[in-house]
């Protein structure tokens, strides 16, 4: 069982390039939601989606874009990469609900923008 | 934005101790509390989603404490093993039409159990 797939596990990029961060999920969860992960401070959410063709804005969304074209794929943006940014990025599922169900997650992406 | 708080921020414990650790969360408007694992170099973990005041849940030496009314949840560990050294986070989900499963998360506790 794969759970939840996060591609590529690092990246560095420089000031200015832009780059996409995948996630799948092979459990047919309509949820989907990104985190980003700083020292010191917990789970900040980015954007998330409640089904296929849906987002909306997190916590803290400024600077990332996203997509769910298929249900099973979520994909982060960053169009112009900040220093800032730097973080480990963490996709997350869930089958549904109000926050009942438990998130299940990826194994993180580490970005480090130079 | 809902704040949750988790203390300690670290605790160092003895193989074979047992040992708790505190979630708070506000208590209004209040739908679901999770704790996850999170171990070093591996993703979060669910052990336990919990809805309704005074609810109890229990996975082998590990159980967790719910009260909606006060906002808070207590996570224990019995018997505490090197094994159990992760981070332990815990989330309050809002209720309202806009929640869609959004969770806010604690800074977490990090434990260590010492050999």
């Amino acid at each position: 069982n794969a759970g939840v797939t996060q591609t590529p596990k690092f990246r560095v990029l420089k000031t200015g390039q832009s780059m996409t961060l995948l996630c799948a999920q092979d459990m047919n969860h309509e949820y989907m939601y990104w985190y980003r992960q700083d020292p010191g401070m917990g789970l900040r959410l980015i954007h998330y989606s409640v089904g296929e063709g849906t987002t909306a804005k997190g916590e803290v969304p400024d600077g990332y874009n996203v997509s769910r074209l298929k249900k099973q794929n979520f994909l982060l943006g960053l169009e112009s990469a900040a220093p800032s940014q730097t973080s480990v990025y963490f996709c997350a599922s869930s089958y549904k609900g109000f926050g009942n169900q438990p998130q299940h997650f990826g194994d993180g992406t580490r970005l480090s923008i130079l | 934005i809902l704040n949750v708080e988790q203390s300690p921020q670290s605790l160092h414990v003895q193989e074979g101790d047992s040992t708790n650790f505190t979630c708070s969360f506000p208590s209004s408007n209040f739908y679901a509390l999770h704790w996850y694992r999170w171990e070093t170099a591996k993703s979060p973990e669910a052990l336990f989603v919990m809805t309704l005041n005074g609810d109890e849940k229990k996975k082998g030496r590990i159980s967790a404490t719910l009260n909606t009314k006060e906002g808070y949840s207590y996570l224990y560990i019995k018997g505490s093993q090197p094994e159990d050294s992760a981070t332990y986070l815990c989330a309050s989900g809002n209720a309202g039409g806009t929640s869609y499963g959004k969770l806010t998360f604690g800074q977490g506790t990090i434990l260590t159990v010492h050999p």
